[in-house]
């Protein structure tokens, strides 16, 4: 099984100041004959169900914000929120749909400094 | 609008079974994948298994194997989880999760865009 591991666990930052969220795969999530890292990037506020954010690792999902965005490839991922807003306080997961059983990661607490 | 909408709050005796349901609407339940998340009090997220609605097929987690139940009724645009020999273990939340593509053109998994509201299993004695 493929087991996703995210850094770090929580993070402060600024309002307006950029975050960075990283996740790390432990086999590769690219598929070679369509150039296609199958990772996906989930917002999960207190209460709520996760939102999809971002898939196909950069990929943004309908109406999120570009602020939002995802790169990386093969094992190695990041999350990028470029001007932190008050409303983007969330746990964040990474999740790997490559191949059975999905995964997520554990988790990164984002909080405004 | 698409939408998920699960059954409600559920308390159960250790070695009990519940089921959960799932309704959907606004798009054609047979062609998306169906699947089953659970999240228990400050963990990750779980996979728990999934459905093809459109033929009934299933696959479920190696962790619940033995003790998990993935169904859909085509009729009523409803999936079902039941999970049986309940265990304190299990209090969590459990969601249905379609996935973001049809099968036609994305075998799952796949991205998860559209989420139930959550059901809250309580084991407890």
């Amino acid at each position: 099984d493929i087991v996703m591991t995210q850094s770090p666990d929580s993070l402060a930052v600024s309002l307006g100041e950029r975050a960075t969220i990283n996740c790390k795969s432990s086999q590769s999530v690219l598929y070679t004959s369509n150039n296609k890292n199958y990772i996906g990037w989930y917002q999960q506020k207190p209460g709520q169900p996760p939102k999809l954010l971002i898939y196909w690792a950069s990929t943004r999902e309908s109406g999120v914000p570009d602020r939002f965005s995802g790169s990386g490839s093969g094992t190695d991922f990041t999350l990028t929120i470029s001007s932190l807003q008050a409303e983007d306080v969330a746990v964040y997961y990474c999740q790997q749909y490559y191949s059975n059983p999905p995964a997520f990661g554990q988790g990164t607490r984002l909080e405004i400094k | 609008q698409v939408h998920l909408v699960q059954s409600g709050a559920e308390v159960k005796n250790p070695g009990a079974s519940v089921k959960v349901s799932c309704k959907a609407s606004g798009y054609t339940f047979t062609s998306y994948a169906m699947h089953w998340v659970r999240q228990a009090p400050g963990q990750r997220l779980e996979w728990v298994g999934w459905i093809n609605p459109g033929n009934g097929n299933t696959k479920y987690s190696q962790k619940f194997q033995d003790r998990v139940t993935i169904t859909r009724d085509t009729s009523a645009n409803t999936a079902y989880l039941e999970l049986s020999s309940l265990r304190s273990e299990d209090t969590a939340v459990y969601y249905c999760a379609r996935d973001l593509g049809p099968m036609v053109t994305q075998a799952p998994p796949d991205a998860f865009n559209i989420w139930g509201q959550g059901t809250t299993v309580t084991v407890s004695s």
